[in-house]
C-alpha cells in the first residue's frame, strides 16, 4: 500500500542555516503531495503542496519539488528562523480511491538563536 | 469563512467512560476525515465519511469506536469504554467537491486523556 518515509529528527540548526528534510513515498499512480507544519499544542497547517510531477510548491520561504523519478518531495529552506521550530509532516493523498492522507512520522525541527 | 471546528479541545475521561468528539466541517464541505495522532507519532487515518454515509472505515479499531456524519449537525467520533491506550490527539479534516479529492483542511484537534 501507499506509504511515506521521512527523515527522523530531531533536527537542530542555528538561525539562518539551510534546511533540508527528506521525504520519499511509495504509491501507485501519481498522488498529490503535501508538507504540513505543527506547532506545539496546535493542529496541522498546510505549508505547501504539489499535485503533479515536477511541480514546485512554495510558501514562506519553504520549497519542495515533486520528483517522480526518485519518488521524493524534500522540503528545503534557505535560511531558517527560530520561529520555524515545529514538527514537519510529509503526506500524500492516497490513490486508492478514498483520498485519505498517508502521513510520515514527522520531523521535529529546533532552530537556535 | 470559519475553519474546521472541533470540540472539546481537551477531554479527560476515566477508564470505562465514553468519549464523544465533535467536528464541524468548513462551510460547503461535505467530506469528513478523522485521524489519530499518538504521542510522538504521525497521524493515522481512521475513517472517511460523507453526509449520512461511512465511505472508508479501514483505519477504525473494530471495537468500541464508531463515527457518524448526520444530515444535520457535526460529525461525531465516539469511543466507548475508553482505555489508557486511547489517549491521543484526534484530528478532523474536511474537503469540498463531489469526489472528495479536494485538499483537506484540518481542525485544531481534540486531545483526549484517559486516566
Amino acid at each position: 500500500g501507499d506509504s511515506v518515509t521521512q527523515m527522523e529528527g530531531p533536527v537542530t540548526l542555528s538561525e539562518e542555516a539551510f534546511l533540508t528534510i527528506n521525504c520519499t513515498y511509495t504509491a501507485t499512480g501519481y498522488p498529490s503531495l503535501f508538507w504540513y507544519v505543527q506547532y506545539p499544542g496546535e493542529g496541522l497547517q498546510l505549508l505547501l503542496k504539489a499535485t503533479k510531477a515536477d511541480d514546485k510548491g512554495s510558501n514562506k520561504g519553504f520549497e519542495a519539488t515533486y520528483r517522480k523519478e526518485t519518488t521524493s518531495f524534500h522540503l528545503e529552506k534557505g535560511s531558517v528562523q527560530v520561529s520555524d521550530s515545529a514538527v514537519y509532516f510529509c503526506a500524500l493523498m492516497s490513490t486508492s480511491g478514498t483520498y485519505k492522507y498517508i502521513f510520515g512520522t514527522g520531523t521535529r525541527l529546533k532552530v537556535l538563536a | 469563512n470559519a475553519g474546521v471546528m472541533q470540540n472539546p479541545r481537551h477531554l479527560v475521561r476515566r477508564r470505562g467512560q465514553e468519549a464523544r468528539l465533535r467536528c464541524s466541517p468548513m462551510k460547503g464541505h461535505s467530506h469528513v476525515y478523522w485521524y489519530r495522532q499518538l504521542p510522538e507519532e504521525g497521524l493515522k487515518f481512521m475513517v472517511y465519511l460523507q453526509k449520512e454515509n461511512i465511505i472508508d472505515e479501514s483505519g477504525m479499531p473494530k471495537e468500541r469506536f464508531s463515527a457518524e456524519f448526520p444530515k444535520e449537525g457535526p460529525s461525531i467520533l465516539r469511543i466507548q469504554q475508553v482505555v489508557r491506550g486511547d489517549s491521543a490527539a484526534y484530528f478532523c479534516a474536511s474537503s469540498y467537491g463531489t469526489s472528495g479529492a479536494g485538499e483537506q483542511y484540518f481542525g485544531p484537534g481534540t486531545r483526549l486523556t484517559v486516566t
